[in-house]
């Protein structure tokens, strides 16, 4: 599974559009980039996921550069809600969820 | 209804004490997972069942044993609890193993602590 590279943290103010970077640059071409939320001592949440082409539901949309090698979720109007560790995670075998991004959002 | 439910929320008990985690899933999945998530938060994944057959074993001391009654239901047992099996157990289950419905969804967690 490829490696996967992003900030420690980041702040967003509240109503601003959060953009979390992931570099994946070992991704395979079979590896589905999926990414997943913790808010403070609850279960991960799914938020997207997608191979090449960009994706966007009711929570996010994930931006994936043409070589795959990166990629970036955004949450379009960040609330004080979406405070949380953001897991960027490609996936061809097992997940395995690294360090993630601290987002905070701030008032 | 919840999707995946795990109980109890909190354990604590004494070094060496047997005990059992319950999960529990309500989406019709094929696939159920256990991961540990200890205090500096790496969150790992110890075990994968897919109906009720176990696929994966990430190196995880013979102490912990999962039990599949069947394929909503995933249980962990742990024997001889040590003070470093404290953590926070989170299950979850996914559609099938691969491809688009891999999407996993993870229960509450359980904050099992060891004295």
């Amino acid at each position: 599974d490829a490696k996967t590279t992003q900030p420690p943290s980041m702040d967003c103010a509240e109503g601003r559009a959060a953009n979390l970077p992931c570099n994946h640059s070992t991704i395979s071409g079979n590896e589905y980039v999926y990414w997943y939320r913790q808010i403070h001592s609850q279960g991960p949440q799914y938020i997207i996921h997608g191979l090449k082409n960009n994706e966007t539901n009711e929570m996010a949309s994930l931006i994936i550069t043409e070589d795959r090698k990166s990629s970036t979720l955004i949450l379009p109007h960040a609330t004080l809600r979406d405070t949380a560790v953001y897991y960027c995670i490609p996936r061809r075998g097992q997940f395995y969820f690294g360090t993630g991004t601290s987002l905070t959002v701030i008032p | 209804d919840t999707a995946v439910s795990q109980t109890p929320k909190y354990l604590v008990t004494q070094m060496g004490n047997d005990k059992s985690i319950k999960c529990e899933q309500n989406l019709g999945h094929d696939t159920m997972y256990w991961y540990k998530q200890d205090s500096k938060k790496f969150l790992k994944i110890m075990f994968s069942y897919n109906n009720k057959e176990l696929i994966i074993n990430e190196t995880v001391p013979n102490r912990f044993s999962p039990k599949s009654p069947d394929k909503a239901h995933l249980n962990l047992h742990i024997n001889s609890l040590e003070l470093g099996d404290s953590a926070v157990y989170f299950c979850a289950s996914s559609p099938r193993t691969s491809g688009r419905g891999y999407t996993q969804y993870f229960g509450p967690g359980t904050r099992l602590t060891v004295l």
